[in-house]
């Protein structure tokens, strides 16, 4: 019950294409559901949170839309950029605890 | 303003030496979190601190860790004595509510 469930483990886009990772959880006492981006040899940098009474949240290229009936939530990546080749962790929090998906490896090609 | 920040970047040791990791939190906030990242298990917390002080340290790993919050701008974990199956990137985190804020990490070798 306090699985979160990422896919795909890894994803390769064309430079301008819309890039899309899901993530699945059962626990419905969640109450926070953020995405994390990581490059090599840096810590994990938060990138875009949700809460289950919201459906959808937009900050410049990236979108998380949020499925509550179907404890689902995935990361949407606009006009995909070379930069954005990197590791992306979703989160499911509970007080001050954080599971986490296994992370999905993103390349952006060229 | 500054992030959280973490030291040493690396540490390369022996079995059996102790290590110790540094971490300062973003001023202002009251929980700080460490953490492992290894390939095999992903990223695990270690220790959970609020107001300096240690509310769940279930996920240390045995009596070979520990770690202290002396204030509310440092923290230390410490490996006595240390094992290859130690070998892994230590994140300090903190946070002010729910949004956690990771250090750049330490990257620890255990030959």
């Amino acid at each position: 019950q306090q699985q979160v469930k990422q896919s795909p483990q890894s994803l390769i886009v064309q430079k301008g294409g819309i890039s899309i990772i899901n993530c699945a959880y059962e626990n419905t006492a969640f109450d926070y559901f953020p995405w994390y981006q990581q490059f090599p040899g840096k810590g994990p940098a938060l990138l875009i949170a949700i809460r289950p009474d919201v459906s959808e949240k937009k900050e410049g290229r990236f979108t998380i839309s949020f499925n509550k009936s179907a404890k689902q939530f995935s990361l949407h990546i606009m006009d995909s950029q070379p930069g954005d080749s990197a590791t992306y962790f979703c989160a499911a929090s509970l007080n001050y605890q954080l599971i986490w998906g296994a992370g999905t490896k993103l390349i952006i090609k060229p | 303003d500054a992030g959280v920040i973490q030291s040493p970047r690396h540490e390369v040791t022996e079995m059996g030496q102790e290590v110790t990791l540094r971490c300062k939190p973003i001023s202002g906030h009251n929980s700080l979190f460490w953490y492992r990242q290894t390939m095999m298990r992903g990223l695990e917390l270690l220790i959970y601190f609020n107001n300096n002080v240690p509310i769940d340290d279930s996920g240390m790993p045995e009596d070979r860790f520990s770690a202290k919050m002396p204030n509310a701008s440092f923290s230390t974990l410490k490996i006595q004595p240390s094992e290859p199956r130690d070998s892994a990137v230590y994140f300090c985190a903190s946070s002010r509510g729910q949004s956690k804020f990771f250090g750049p990490g330490t990257r620890l070798t255990v030959l």
